[in-house]
């Protein structure tokens, strides 16, 4: 089975901070995708960043990047110069053609 | 650009009663459509995917269906709706070509069910 875990339900920061979230996924595949979604209060699911299994380099957009590590079956998402606007809940997911995802991480920006 | 719609945005319906969720995907030609639950506080689930008219896979048993009677619309139905069934459902798309596995999806606004 495929499963999808992120162990941190809740986190906050400070605006302009840095912050890390962590998933961890498990699966036999060789070829798959990983992505991190936010899901504001308006409860609309935003694409954050995706990451392709067979490329190396670490996906960035922004102040969003990842750190992924394919042995360790690690993809964690990092919020640099973090903004009140970034406050959400953060989904990992994992899959080809349907997305298993993770339980989510609540962010909180503080002032 | 693409757009998806969903319609309604929130729907409350006695116990009982049928259901009709409608998806419907602009911009776009032959996508994956999904459709997803998310249950209070929780991750989402997926219902049903489909790869092209007509067919529909279906991931978890339930009370519920899934159907594509065009190449850009997915309706999710219910004959009787549980208690159970609420929840905030999200429809998704992603481009596809003939069943090819594709990758980043793109979701609707959700609709807010709540079964009394």
């Amino acid at each position: 089975a495929q499963t999808v875990t992120q162990s941190q339900p809740e986190m906050s920061v400070q605006e302009a901070e840095t912050v890390t979230l962590s998933c961890t996924y498990d699966t036999s595949e060789s070829n798959y995708y990983l992505f991190w979604y936010k899901q504001p209060p308006s409860r609309q699911m935003i694409l954050v960043i995706r990451q392709e299994a067979y490329k190396q380099q670490n996906a960035t957009e922004n102040r969003f990047s990842v750190n992924f590590q394919k042995a360790a079956k690690s993809f964690s998402l990092k919020i640099s110069d973090s903004q009140l606007g970034d406050t959400a809940m953060y989904f990992c997911a994992f899959g080809g053609y349907a997305l298993n995802f993770g339980k989510g991480t609540s962010l909180l920006v503080t002032p | 650009s693409q757009t998806i719609h969903q319609w309604p945005a929130t729907l409350v319906q006695p116990v009982g009663s049928p259901l009709s969720l409608e998806c419907t995907v602009e911009g776009t030609s032959n996508p994956n459509l999904y459709w997803y639950r998310q249950a209070a506080g929780r991750g989402l689930q997926l219902l049903f995917y489909s790869v092209g008219i007509g067919q529909i896979s279906s991931e978890v048993p339930q009370n519920l269906s899934a159907s594509r009677p065009q190449d850009r619309q997915f309706i999710l139905s219910s004959k009787k709706l549980l208690l159970s069934d609420s929840g905030f459902y999200l429809c998704a798309w992603s481009p596809g070509v003939a069943g090819v596995v594709s990758e980043t999806q793109y979701f609707g606004p959700g609709t807010r069910l709540l079964v009394l």
